[in-house]
């Protein structure tokens, strides 16, 4: 009965590789969010997607593509990976509730990205 | 945009102490402001929230305070314990928007 789910949890590559992070929920949210958690936690947002559609799309390098199938998964692929992609990757849903307001965040677990 | 400052960094109290952590905003738009404990190997997760139509709220052990005039707001926890022991985060979020501004957190250790 996991909300938001990802995988893997774990990833360890070499630079100039390319990767993808997969992410899923089962809440019905509208809306998935990427953030990636630097090595003193600051929490980032790189994209977020409304009902499949881009709304947010920060300063994040182009070689990091989100995709979004449906509304339940938003998958984050990295091309030509470098040291400094190591981090945490959250994933997070939210729903848009009565009267336009936006609910609240829901997080998975995260995926550790190191990059050798 | 949004700024949101956080305070302490760090906070080390004994078992059964209360626990305080500041947030302050920028923004006058903010109208949102949602609390998320992170413990360690796991993603944030929505401890309580708060919204600018009341001045304070309570769950068991924990309490959030907003002042929308000095755009401060603050985390209470009482009679701590050892699973209190996280980083803890603040937020704000202006009306219309999807995307809350985080403090950069608050690492909070609890001494059995």
């Amino acid at each position: 009965d996991t909300a938001v789910s990802q995988t893997p949890k774990y990833l360890v590559t070499q630079m100039g590789n390319d990767k993808s992070i997969k992410c899923e929920q089962n809440l019905g949210h509208d809306t998935m969010y990427w953030y990636k958690q630097d090595s003193k936690k600051f929490l980032k947002i790189m994209f977020s997607y409304n009902n499949k559609e881009l709304i947010i799309n920060e300063t994040v390098p182009n070689r990091f593509s989100p995709k979004s199938p449906d509304k339940a998964h938003l998958n984050l692929h990295i091309n030509s990976l470098e040291l400094g992609d190591s981090a945490v990757y959250f994933c997070a849903s939210s729903q848009v509730v009565a009267g336009g307001v936006k609910d609240t965040q829901y997080f998975g677990p995260g995926t550790r990205l190191t990059v050798l | 945009g949004e700024n949101v400052e956080q305070h302490p960094s760090t906070l080390s109290v004994q078992e059964g102490d209360s626990a305080v952590i500041k947030c302050t905003y920028s923004d006058s738009a903010s109208n949102y402001f949602p609390w998320y404990k992170q413990e360690l190997g796991k993603g944030p997760q929505l401890i309580i929230d708060i919204r600018s139509n009341v001045g304070e709220k309570k769950d068991q052990r924990i309490a959030v305070t907003l002042n929308k005039t000095a755009k401060h707001f603050s985390l209470h926890i009482t009679e701590t314990q050892p699973e209190d022991s996280a980083v803890y985060f603040c937020a704000a979020r202006r009306g219309g928007s999807y995307i809350p501004t985080f403090g950069r957190g608050t690492s909070l250790i609890v001494h059995p």
